[in-house]
């Protein structure tokens, strides 16, 4: 049962260009959603984040779209460096949470390289 | 200075042993996590603990068993070890979530690569 999905496993890009990254979920009580990003042998790190109130957060090179009616999400890098080259996970997290620990459900991850 | 941090990096293991993974923050945070990701990538949280009480137990056999002697240790035993033990292990650790925060967001460990042999 896949709750967070990102269906394409592998995006090539010309450096300079735009990248988007998909992930579709379908928990409706998802209300905060995140990206992360992944260099091999290390542990995801987290990039950028938007709550359910919100339909774009943006940060530097960096910008988040959501559609909730959609149960839609996108990741947009502009423009696009080889140091963005790496495994981008999405992940959401429901309001259900209130032991003040939170569950992130995780996507399968989007392989991204920005060719030179 | 590293904020999370496991040991060991590789561990090799035959069927039947028992083996530890250690996990430290020097974040100040609340909350600790284990995340598996397995063979088919996935990132699926096996244990989460808060003030170094069990919030979050999935559906994990029992012979994984999480320990957490203060806040800012979550380790992770695991008795009889199995083929399909094998996987990568990711120590986690977060504040504990405020609604009106507007950017939250776990720190990951490396990752402890478990090969079962």
């Amino acid at each position: 049962d896949q709750q967070v999905k990102q269906n394409s496993p592998s995006l090539s890009v010309q450096e300079g260009r735009i990248s988007i990254l998909n992930c579709d979920y379908t928990n409706s009580m998802f209300d905060y959603f995140l990206w992360y990003k992944k260099y091999p042998a290390e542990g995801p790190t987290f990039l950028i984040s938007i709550s359910s109130i919100k339909d774009k957060n943006e940060d530097g090179r960096f910008t988040v779209f959501l559609n909730k009616s959609a149960k839609h999400l996108s990741l947009h890098i502009v423009p696009s460096q080889p140091g963005d080259s790496a495994v981008y996970f999405c992940a959401a997290s429901a309001r259900n949470s209130g032991a003040g620990s939170y569950q992130l459900t995780f996507g399968k991850g989007t392989k991204l390289s920005v060719i030179p | 200075d590293t904020a999370v941090s496991q040991t060991p990096k590789y561990l090799v293991t035959q069927m039947g042993n028992d083996k530890s993974i250690k996990c430290e923050q020097n974040l100040g945070h609340d909350t600790m996590y284990w995340y598996k990701q397995d063979s088919k990538k996935f990132l699926k949280i096996m244990f989460s603990y808060n003030n170094k009480e069990l919030i979050i137990n999935e559906t994990v056999p029992n012979r994984f068993s999480p320990k957490s002697p203060d806040k800012a240790h979550l380790n992770l035993h695991i008795n009889s070890l199995e083929l399909g033990d094998s996987a990568v292990y990711f120590c986690a650790s977060s504040p504990t979530r405020d609604r009106s925060s507007y950017n939250y967001g776990y720190t990951f460990g490396s990752g402890t690569r478990l090969t079962v042999v």
